[in-house]
């Protein structure tokens, strides 16, 4: 069974503060890493995709990825009320017979950020 | 492009009725997913087909569940007969054939099904 654990949060961070967010994994063979941005009522959409081990930047959002640790975060710099969101970790594990693309979704984790 | 297009985005029916949730992928996508969404669960992957073939359906809860991609630009989700349980968000999304390990998926709006 493939597994992806986040807090629930929700983490509360002052508005310009960093807001670090955390997920683990189960399957060593996985392969892509995704965070999606969930507004309350709407779609995931993505933010973020890292493959390989290290640090990816992308304006004010960092992913950074340990294969070893099976860990993966995102940090956000400058944290605004916009981002006020629930963040969801994916996992992919690369099914080679027949072409795969299969996501496991973490539960995600409440982003509030305070005035 | 339009994105992933869903209908309905709410839905309300009552126990033992049949609903029918339909999907449009974004044009040029070969892949294309259902997932249910809820407060316990999260989000679920149901079933997804691969060039209009369903290439695991492992997370389709019961036969009561059942998904049909008949071409490219058409899929369909149907549930017989609906149960309270079946309450939740249901997305669709599409993406392209990975040139590596994965591609983003887009996702639809979303279906909002109440099974009362």
């Amino acid at each position: 069974q493939k597994e992806v654990e986040q807090n629930s949060g929700p983490l509360s961070v002052p508005e310009g503060a960093i807001a670090s967010l955390n997920c683990t994994y189960s399957d060593r063979g996985s392969q892509s890493f995704f965070w999606y941005r969930q507004y309350s009522g709407k779609s995931p959409e993505l933010i973020m995709s890292i493959y390989s081990n290290g640090d990816k930047e992308d304006g004010r959002f960092t992913a950074q990825l340990n294969k070893a640790s099976q860990y993966v975060s995102l940090l956000i710099r400058d944290s605004q009320p916009s981002d006020s969101a629930t963040y969801l970790c994916a996992v992919n594990f690369y099914i080679l017979t027949g072409g795969g693309n299969k996501l496991t979704f973490g539960t995600g984790t409440q982003l509030k950020v305070e005035l | 492009d339009a994105g992933v297009i869903q209908s309905p985005r709410h839905e309300v029916t009552e126990m033992g009725q049949e609903v029918t949730l339909r999907c449009k992928p974004i044009s040029g996508h070969d892949y294309l997913f259902w997932y249910r969404q809820t407060m316990m669960r999260g989000l679920e992957l149901l079933i997804y087909f691969n060039n209009n073939v369903p290439i695991d359906d492992s997370g389709m809860p019961e036969d009561r569940f059942s998904a049909k991609m008949p071409n490219a630009s058409f899929s369909t989700l149907k549930i017989q007969p609906s149960e309270p349980r079946d309450s939740a968000v249901y997305f669709c999304a599409s993406s392209l054939v990975p040139r590596g390990p994965t591609d983003t998926q887009y996702f639809g709006p979303g279906t909002r099904l109440t099974v009362l």
